[in-house]
């Protein structure tokens, strides 16, 4: 079972720059998540999604947008990348309503310079 | 938002040795979550706890839900070196479209 899968695992972007995190997950879950972690702290919600074509904003959505065209896939879109948003990006999935914890993928590493 | 706070924010401790830590918030919870993370990877689930007072084991680990539903431990006995890593306490409110709040994490080294 492949779980939540992340591409790329690492990637380097100039100021300005654009790029899409991918996130796809093979398990049915409807709510997924992206979340982003800095050293030191715990991990931070930008975005989330409760079935397909519905996405709303978490914690720290600025600079970032979503979509949720399929089940399976829930992107992150970077516009304008700023050294801001160098973080380790993680997407996650469960299956729905409930108390069932988070599936988590092995994240993304972006570095902006 | 609401804040978990973890501590400690990390420990060096030899093989063997008992380790524990804790996370407190101002704000009631209906699950509390345990999550260890390797370097490179995500965090993997190792404990879930839905009731309050609960104390639930998988293996070494032993965490258990506060009484009053705004804590959580979590014990690891006789530590190992594989036990190195990153754990993070987490936790859910119904109705919260399973927003997690997630602590700062603690970071554990074991020596041999």
């Amino acid at each position: 079972n492949a779980g939540v899968t992340q591409t790329p695992k690492f990637r380097i972007l100039k100021i300005g720059q654009s790029m899409t995190l991918q996130c796809t997950q093979d398990m049915n879950h409807n709510y997924m998540y992206w979340y982003r972690q800095d050293p030191g702290m715990g991990l931070k919600l930008i975005y989330y999604s409760v079935g397909a074509g519905i996405t709303d904003k978490g914690e720290v959505p600025n600079g970032y947008n979503v979509s949720r065209s399929t089940t399976e896939d829930f992107p992150l879109r970077l516009e304008l990348a700023a050294p801001s948003q160098t973080s380790v990006y993680f997407c996650a999935s469960r299956p729905g309503q409930g108390l069932s914890p988070l599936h988590f993928g092995n994240g993304t590493r972006l570095t902006v310079t | 938002g609401q804040q978990l706070n973890q501590s400690p924010q990390s420990m060096f401790i030899q093989e063997g040795e008992d380790v524990s830590m804790n996370c407190t918030s101002s704000s009631i919870f209906n699950t509390w979550l345990w999550y260890k993370q390797d370097p490179g990877e995500g965090p993997v689930l190792l404990i879930a706890l839905y009731k309050a007072g609960e104390l639930t084991s998988n293996g070494r680990l032993t965490a258990q839900f506060g009484i009053t539903r705004k804590d959580s431990f979590l014990n690891i006995s006789a530590s190992i070196p594989s036990d190195v890593g990153i754990y993070f306490c987490a936790a859910l409110q119904t109705d919260s479209w399973g927003k997690l709040q997630f602590g700062a994490g603690t970071q554990v080294v074991v020596t041999p």
